[in-house]
């Protein structure tokens, strides 16, 4: 079965700290992995998306890192702010013959306070 | 244009009623996807429609009701809902991958129904 798993379950930080969100997954065919932000009550909002051949990517303040070989992924936030607060969703995607189909990890909750 | 809009943002239906949530995007994607959230939880996969028909159904009661009318449109309507199906209904829309690994697949959401049955 494929599974995600995200840690720690929820995180609270301070303003301008630095901050690493961990992913450990088991799913096949594995075809790709997201981070998505997503604030309550909205959608998630796509940060990377990397594919096997990729061990990192950056999006500004965000940077996502990917080991296939033993299926963790972490996301590092520098410099947060408050705007940080959210949950952080790691998504991976299986080849389905057709379409990828996307496993959700539980997220991390994180907060950013003053 | 990278959105996908979805309406109404809020509703609230009664356990008779026979209601609709729509969602639209332009970007030229030929696929779409419905997804349940709880709070708290991970978005749960519904449906995913590929060129227009049906391609995933994860065993969603039959009260769900997708439907695509074109390209750009997804609905799905609703009828004789339970107050447990009180969630957030996420739609989201990607280009089908053609291959594993493919980028291509990349999926946009939009912001959500808030959907409340009393």
């Amino acid at each position: 079965k494929n599974q995600v798993e995200q840690s720690p379950q929820s995180l609270i930080i301070l303003e301008g700290k630095n901050c690493t969100l961990q992913c450990n997954y088991t799913v096949s065919p594995f075809s790709n992995l997201r981070w998505y932000k997503q604030d309550t009550g909205r959608g998630p909002v796509s940060l990377t998306i990397m594919t096997f051949s990729e061990n990192t990517k950056s999006n500004g303040r965000y940077t996502a890192t990917l080991d296939a070989d033993t299926k963790q992924s972490s996301l590092h936030i520098t410099a947060s702010q408050l705007s940080d607060s959210a949950s952080y969703i790691c998504v991976v995607s299986a080849w389905a013959g057709g379409g990828n189909k996307l496993t959700f990890g539980t997220g991390t909750q994180l907060k950013v306070e003053l | 244009d990278t959105e996908v809009t979805q309406t109404p943002k809020h509703l609230v239906m009664g356990m008779t009623n026979k209601k609709s949530l729509k969602c639209e995007q332009h970007m030229g994607h030929r696929a779409m996807y419905w997804y349940k959230q709880k709070a708290k939880k991970p978005p749960e996969l519904m449906f995913v429609y590929s060129y227009e028909k049906l391609s995933i159904n994860e065993s969603v009661p039959s009260r769900f009701s997708p439907e695509c009318p074109n390209s750009s449109l997804l609905n799905l309507h609703l009828h004789a809902l339970q107050p447990e199906d009180s969630a957030l209904y996420l739609c989201a829309s990607s280009q089908p991958s053609l291959r594993q690994g493919a980028l291509s697949g990349e999926a946009f959401f939009g912001q959500g129904t808030r959907l409340t049955v009393v």
